[in-house]
C-alpha cells in the first residue's frame, strides 16, 4: 500500500523557525508536494520538489531526499497566520504514469503558534 | 489572479438522491481532479480527467460517480444515489499540465451532507 507518514500535531513559538518532516512509502513517485490548509478551508499550495534538494520560496523551503522516501518543510520567521495544517502529497504513487496523476495525501501536520 | 471556483459552497440532500457538483477550473488548464475530505480525515484522491476522458481513479471512485465536462469551462461531478458516508468537503483542482506546470491548484470546496 501506500505509505505517506507526518507527525499529528507541532507547536512553535512565532519568529522561530520549524521544520515539518514527511517521509513516504509509495509503488511510483512523481514529485512531492506541500500544501497549506487552514481549517474548513481549500489546500493551499506552497511548495513541490521532483529533483533531490533543497527549493526556497521565501520563509519556506522544502528538501526530498528520494533515496530516503523523505521530505521536509521549513517555515521560518513564524507569523500568527501560519498556524494551520500543512500536507505532504505524493504526486504518481500508484502510477507514474506521467498523465494527469492523482495526489496521495498525508494525513496533515497540525501547527499550533504560540505568541 | 485565477483560481478555482465552485458551486455550490453547500449542499444538503437525502439519501439516495442524486448531487451534481460544479467546477470552473483555471482557463487554460488541461488536467482536472476532484477530491474529498471527509471531516477530520485526510484529502482523498478520487479522479483525474485529460482530454475529455479519465485519466485515473481511485478505488473511492465507483459506478455511483460520474465527472463530465459538458462544456469548455464547467467540469461535473455527479454522485448518483448518495450515502450517508458520502458526507465530505468536495474540492475540484486543476493543473496547467506537466513537469513544472503540474502543480494542482484546489477551488474552495462543496461541503456535502447527505441526511
Amino acid at each position: 500500500g501506500q505509505n505517506i507518514d507526518q507527525p499529528t500535531e507541532m507547536t512553535a513559538t512565532e519568529g522561530a523557525i520549524v521544520q515539518i518532516n514527511c517521509t513516504y512509502q509509495t509503488s511510483g513517485f512523481n514529485g512531492l508536494f506541500w500544501y497549506q490548509q487552514h481549517a474548513g478551508e481549500a489546500p493551499t499550495f506552497l511548495s513541490y520538489n521532483v529533483l533531490d534538494g533543497l527549493e526556497e520560496k521565501g520563509r519556506f523551503s522544502s528538501f526530498l531526499s528520494r533515496s530516503k522516501g523523505y521530505s521536509y518543510l521549513l517555515l521560518k520567521e513564524l507569523q500568527m497566520k501560519d498556524s494551520a495544517s500543512y500536507l505532504c502529497a505524493v504526486r504518481g504513487a500508484t502510477y507514474s504514469g506521467g498523465g494527469a496523476d492523482g495526489l496521495t495525501f498525508g494525513k496533515g501536520t497540525h501547527l499550533i503558534i504560540q505568541p | 489572479e485565477p483560481e478555482v471556483t465552485q458551486t455550490p459552497s453547500h449542499q444538503v440532500t437525502q439519501m439516495g438522491q442524486e448531487v451534481i457538483l460544479r467546477c470552473v477550473p483555471i482557463s487554460n488548464h488541461l488536467y482536472f481532479y476532484w477530491y474529498r475530505q471527509i471531516l477530520g480525515q485526510k484529502v482523498e484522491f478520487l479522479v483525474s480527467f485529460y482530454n475529455n476522458e479519465i485519466s485515473e481513479k481511485s478505488e473511492i471512485f465507483d459506478d455511483q460517480f460520474s465527472v463530465e465536462r459538458p462544456d469548455g469551462s464547467n467540469f461535473t461531478l455527479k454522485i448518483r444515489s448518495t450515502k450517508l458516508e458520502d458526507s465530505a468537503m468536495y474540492f475540484c483542482a486543476s493543473s496547467l499540465g506537466q513537469g513544472d506546470q503540474e502543480t494542482q491548484y484546489f477551488g474552495p470546496g462543496t461541503r456535502l451532507l447527505v441526511l
